[in-house]
């Protein structure tokens, strides 16, 4: 079975600052998807960026970038110029691609990341 | 594209009572899933529906919990006898397969308060 471990619960910048989320997972397999999902308070949840396992290259999406170490099986997001509406509840995800997408995500507890004005 | 609707978004029941609730995928989506949020945690996969067919089910679902999908397209999730420990959010996500694994968009979820 499939673990994922975010440690901080709770995270706190300035706009406009740079923060960084961490993220560690746990599996056997050697193919997988690790994602970073974002909810916004009483929002549903949105994609925030993806990332093959098989990909060396770290995604970026805009502000949004990974460090995607696997052999350490780490998965952090950084958030660069942050800005008011990044304010919610971050969820590193994991997902395995030997079962098609049977066996759904498997999410971290997340972490809420407050920026400040 | 509207994205991934549930409803109702918000169900106060009490103990003992059936809930049923709806998710209409997109449309072009033949995959689809439903997971459970409780407070403070991440939510988790609960089942999961490649077009009519329920392939996978977690040990979260218990017999009181049942999933439909009779055409491929929505999918009900039913709560028999419901139980305070079943307060939560109940989510709905699809994907396509365009790749062998692809994506989740997810659905503004059901909250669900048993009294």
């Amino acid at each position: 079975a499939q673990t994922v471990t975010q440690s901080q619960p709770e995270m706190s910048v300035q706009e406009a600052e740079t923060v960084t989320l961490s993220c560690t997972y746990d599996t056997s397999e050697n193919n997988y998807y690790l994602f970073w999902y974002k909810q916004p308070p009483s929002r549903q949840m949105i994609l925030v960026i993806r990332q093959e396992a098989y990909k060396q290259q770290n995604a970026t999406e805009n502000r949004f970038s990974v460090n995607f170490q696997k052999a350490a099986k780490s998965f952090s997001l950084k958030i660069s110029d942050s800005q008011l509406g990044d304010t919610a509840m971050y969820f590193c995800a994991f997902m395995t691609t030997s079962g098609g997408g049977a066996d759904g995500l498997t999410f971290g507890k997340g972490t809420h990341l407050i920026i400040q004005p | 594209d509207t994205g991934v609707s549930q409803d109702p978004r918000h169900k106060i029941t009490k103990r003992g009572q059936n809930v049923t609730f709806r998710c209409d995928p997109i449309s072009e989506h033949n995959r689809l899933y439903w997971y459970r949020q409780t407070l403070g945690q991440g939510p988790e996969f609960l089942t999961y529906f490649q077009n009519e067919a329920q392939l996978e089910k977690s040990r979260l679902l218990s017999d009181r919990f049942s999933a439909e999908r009779p055409k491929g397209s929505f999918s009900t999730l039913e709560i028999q006898r419901t139980e305070q420990g079943d307060s939560a959010m109940y989510l709905c996500a699809s994907s396509g397969e365009q790749t062998s694994t692809d994506t989740q968009y997810f659905g503004p979820g059901t909250r669900l308060t048993v009294l």
